[in-house]
């Protein structure tokens, strides 16, 4: 089955730019479907950061579109999220999910484990 | 409007019925799916679509729609299902994906 794995630094100094991979296992990315990035700060909801085609279109949250970037690498069944100008708002678990679309419906399956990333100097 | 709204607290008693809602005007348009969250976990899809479970989610758990209204109802609630519980949708335009506040779920 397909399953994802997030990696990537755990800690961000506050200005700098935080960057993750996704890996995806049992499925090669080139063969279609979008891949997606959700965040849940500490004791918070999940928040919504983008989606990526695997052709490279993107769709990003508007309230985080000005500092997200999102690309894939077929070569390496890999997608990647660039976040920049980070601050302690931006301190939360980030998971990768594969977005899934239907007639009048949309849901996030599977899910990666999550990666904490802290934000301090 | 590209907001989701969920109660933040509900409470039921073991073996009893719940229904969680989720209220936004993208849900006259879309359908939502519900994820289940446990302490420490990663969220796990439970429903999707018009009422649709992956493989291995209890019939216990369903999803209706009406109006600008979406429920999850869990029909004899067990103690293995406190949890938070999520709803997402999509905007009014369709590119842009939500996810509701998040409801805690007290098994009693």
């Amino acid at each position: 089955q397909v399953q994802l794995q997030e990696s990537g630094p755990g800690l961000v100094k506050p200005s700098e730019t935080l960057s993750l991979t996704c890996t995806v296992s049992g499925y090669s990315i080139s063969n279609g479907y979008y891949w997606g990035w959700i965040r849940q700060p500490p004791g918070k909801g999940l928040e919504w950061i983008g989606n990526i085609y695997h052709s490279g279109s993107t769709y990003y949250n508007p309230s985080l579109k000005s500092r997200v970037t999102l690309s894939v690498d077929t070569s390496k069944n890999q997608f990647s999220l660039k976040l920049s100008s980070v601050t302690a708002a931006d301190a939360a678990v980030y998971y990768c999910a594969r977005p899934n679309y239907g007639s009048g419906t949309n849901w996030f399956d599977p899910w990666g484990q999550g990666t904490l990333v802290t934000v301090s100097s | 409007s590209s907001e989701l709204t969920q109660d933040p607290a509900v409470s039921v008693a073991l073996g009893q019925t719940v229904r969680i809602t989720c209220q936004g005007d993208s849900l006259r348009t879309y359908y939502a799916s519900w994820y289940q969250q446990k302490p420490g976990q990663a969220p796990v899809l439970v429903i999707y679509g018009k009422n649709n479970r992956p493989s291995g989610i209890p019939d216990r758990f369903s999803g209706s729609s009406s109006g600008n209204t979406a429920s999850l109802t869990i029909t004899g609630a067990q103690a293995e299902d406190e949890a938070d519980y999520y709803c997402n949708s999509r905007d009014s335009s369709g590119n842009h994906w939500v996810f509701g506040g998040g409801t805690k779920l007290t098994v009693l």
